[in-house]
């Protein structure tokens, strides 16, 4: 079975473009989540979908949106972007309605770099 | 704010060592905890997701603990292997939240 893939693996913009990441999930993974890596501040959550809905979000400015489609791929839109947007985005999918009290399986990430 | 609270930072142990982390984390409106083990250049690897009070979990040589009551956890890796050096997560979900630790980092030698 494949596992998660996000794309692009790297990308490179500048401040004050827009960027969309993508994530396919594990076959028959219904949830999907997004998070952020820096080095300042860790891991953080950005939010989680299912069957279309976002179900739970993380403290992250308006900019940083998502949405879930009817296959459960997921897309993460991140707008007006900033120099402190430059992260590592990884998804993660399981199977169940609330994927935050299932076993989350990661995706290889997007290494975002604003200049 | 959910403060996640991982300690010790880092670790150095000798092949065979027994070794464990602590995770603590606010106790009101928890719902799970998840333990990561994250190698560099890896994605991030589910150790555990633990609900209940009193839970224990054990897979391989890797095992842990959860307090709901008093909001901490424990993972415990017994006869550490050079293989087992990672950084180790962990991330409670509390309120509709979830955060994650700084993580502890275990350096295992040969």
């Amino acid at each position: 079975k494949a596992g998660v893939t996000q794309t692009p693996r790297y990308l490179i913009k500048t401040r004050g473009q827009q960027v969309t990441l993508s994530c396919s999930p594990i076959s028959g993974h219904r949830s999907v989540s997004w998070y952020q890596q820096t080095p300042g501040q860790g891991l953080q959550f950005l939010f989680e979908y299912f069957s279309e809905t976002q179900r739970n979000k993380g403290n992250f400015p308006g900019r940083f949106s998502g949405r879930q489609f009817s296959n459960s791929r997921s897309e993460m839109n991140v707008s007006t972007l900033e120099l402190g947007d430059s992260a590592l985005y990884l998804c993660a999918s399981s199977w169940l309605t609330s994927g935050l009290t299932d076993t989350q399986y990661f995706g290889p990430g997007t290494r975002l770099t604003v200049l | 704010i959910l403060n996640v609270e991982q300690s010790p930072q880092s670790l150095h142990v000798q092949e065979g060592d027994s070794t464990n982390f602590t995770c603590s984390f606010p106790s009101s409106n928890f719902y799970a905890l998840h333990w990561y083990r994250w190698e560099t250049a890896k994605s991030p690897e589910a150790l555990f997701v633990m609900t209940l009070n009193g839970d224990e979990k054990k897979k391989g040589r890797i095992s842990a603990t959860l307090n709901t009551k008093e909001g901490y956890s424990y993972l415990y890796i017994k006869g550490s292997q050079p293989e087992d050096s990672a950084t180790y997560l962990c991330a409670p979900y509390n309120n509709n939240d979830m955060r994650f630790g700084a993580g502890t980092r275990l350096t295992v030698k040969p």
